[in-house]
């Protein structure tokens, strides 16, 4: 969804380097995730933050951290990266008046690779 | 632990045929349970969706069939094309608490011309 936007897209990193991934949205939602995805793990939920002063660790939150700058923005950093972080990471918006649906719209995604 | 969980991991069909995904889920609090559809180097996006009062829904060739007494619910694609070939998620999400969804582990669709 051309809406919610990540960058990088692609990055190579070593072990030990801190990394930072950044999402921005234009839908003015107010909710925004982060998934990694791993094969055969599907989609899994790192943080999320349903405010700019409301954030939650999801079910693997270690090694992980964020910051959410603006309403717009929503960024992960690996402090000290490792390869078993090394996944396809997605940024992700709904919008709480959707109640129950809570339809997830995810970004193109950040493809990491630690070495 | 895995809430909802799927399968196969991986399916391939002809053309034509009718790939079926399952998913089963454990908390009897979840009331909406959507599919999304994953094409490489994209992020997924909502395909079709059901709420547990009904047993069926149809949207073109799509439907989930839900099963509520036995917690479980499928996703058929009818005259599967090749550009069906994706990834497929199935994930449920309760009206209480944070809404959080939770996601299946996918299921890698390649539909064979």
């Amino acid at each position: 969804d051309a809406d919610v936007t990540q960058t990088p897209r692609n990055r190579i990193t070593k072990t030990g380097k801190r990394i930072m991934l950044e999402c921005s949205q234009t839908k003015g939602h107010d909710r925004m995730y982060w998934y990694r995805q791993d094969p055969g793990l599907g989609l899994r939920l790192i943080y999320y933050s349903f405010d700019v002063k409301d954030i939650n660790k999801g079910e693997i939150s270690d090694g992980y951290s964020v910051s959410r700058q603006a309403q717009a923005k929503f960024s992960l950093s690996l402090e000290s990266a490792i390869p078993n972080q090394t996944a396809l990471y997605f940024c992700a918006t709904s919008d709480p008046s959707g109640g129950s649906q809570n339809i997830q719209y995810f970004g193109a995604g950040t493809r990491l690779s630690v070495l | 632990q895995q809430q909802v969980k799927q399968s196969p991991q991986s399916l391939i069909v002809q053309k034509g045929g009718i790939p079926i995904i399952n998913c089963a889920y454990e908390n009897t609090a979840f009331d909406y349970f959507p599919w999304y559809q994953q094409f490489p180097g994209k992020g997924p996006a909502l395909l079709i969706a059901i709420r547990p009062d009904v047993s069926e829904k149809k949207e073109g060739r799509f439907t989930i069939s839900f099963n509520k007494s036995a917690k479980q619910f499928s996703l058929h694609i009818m005259d599967s094309q090749p550009g069906d070939s994706a990834t497929y998620f199935c994930a449920a999400a309760s009206s209480g608490g944070y809404q959080k969804v939770t996601f299946g582990t996918g299921t890698k669709l390649q539909v064979i011309p």
